[in-house]
């Protein structure tokens, strides 16, 4: 069955410095998804990406955080300047199309900023 | 925007007993209802969904309910087995962000009692 992969599974970094997560989404999927779960608390929408740009972001997605498609397969999450309420798990999903649900999600980066 | 209550928070059942767990949405917009099971450093599976158009869907043991004018929907799940101890999220969409975001519930942690 296909899977989203998300690398690497779980990222230390120090608060301030800037982390890249990365997810390679179903390969004929076209949306593509973040969202966080901070530990013990409910999975919150991040960003949707269609067509090269961004379609939804949610009052978190600020100005620290961005989203690329680098090339072909590759789904990136940027922080750049983290600070300790950025830990969370991390995770990306992707879906075929837009407005039949069916999101598929990765298995998630748990990031945790010291 | 679209909130999403759920609960119990936790739930204990015996195996080969029955599992409800229900949620509501505020959102009378939302139109698509998926529910997600996650295990424990894996991310959210998808293991049943419903769109407003419908009322009930089963699949095997599985069933969820949708009550559209009291805005809220229920997952069943019967004949219990060990394997289906994890968490459950329900979710909700809304045509008003084009079915894109999920708004998730805070989630039920279901244990299996063998």
């Amino acid at each position: 069955e296909p899977e989203v992969t998300q690398t690497p599974s779980h990222q230390v970094t120090q608060m301030g410095q800037e982390v890249i997560l990365r997810c390679v989404p179903i390969s004929n999927h076209l949306y593509f998804y973040w969202y966080r779960q901070i530990l013990g608390q409910k999975v919150e929408f991040l960003v949707s990406f269609y067509n090269n740009e961004i379609s939804e972001k949610s009052e978190i997605f600020d100005d620290q955080f961005s989203v690329e498609r680098p090339d072909g397969s590759n789904f990136t999450l940027k922080i750049r300047s983290t600070k300790l309420e950025d830990s969370a798990m991390y995770f990306c999903a992707s879906s075929e199309a837009r407005g039949t649900g069916g999101y598929t999600f990765g298995s998630g980066t748990r990031l945790t900023v010291v | 925007g679209e909130n999403v209550e759920q609960h119990p928070s936790t739930l204990s059942v015996q195996e080969g007993d029955s599992a409800v767990i229900k949620c509501t949405y505020s959102d009378s917009a939302s139109n698509y209802f998926p529910w997600y099971k996650q295990e424990l450093g894996k991310g959210p599976q998808l293991i049943i969904d419903i769109r407003s158009n419908v009322g009930e869907k089963k699949d095997q043991r599985i069933a969820v309910t949708l009550n559209k004018t009291a805005k809220h929907f229920s997952l069943h799940i019967t004949e219990t087995q060990p394997e289906d101890s994890a968490v459950y999220f329900c979710a909700a969409s809304s045509p008003n962000f084009g079915n894109e975001k999920l708004t998730f519930g805070t989630g039920t942690r279901l244990t299996i009692i063998p």
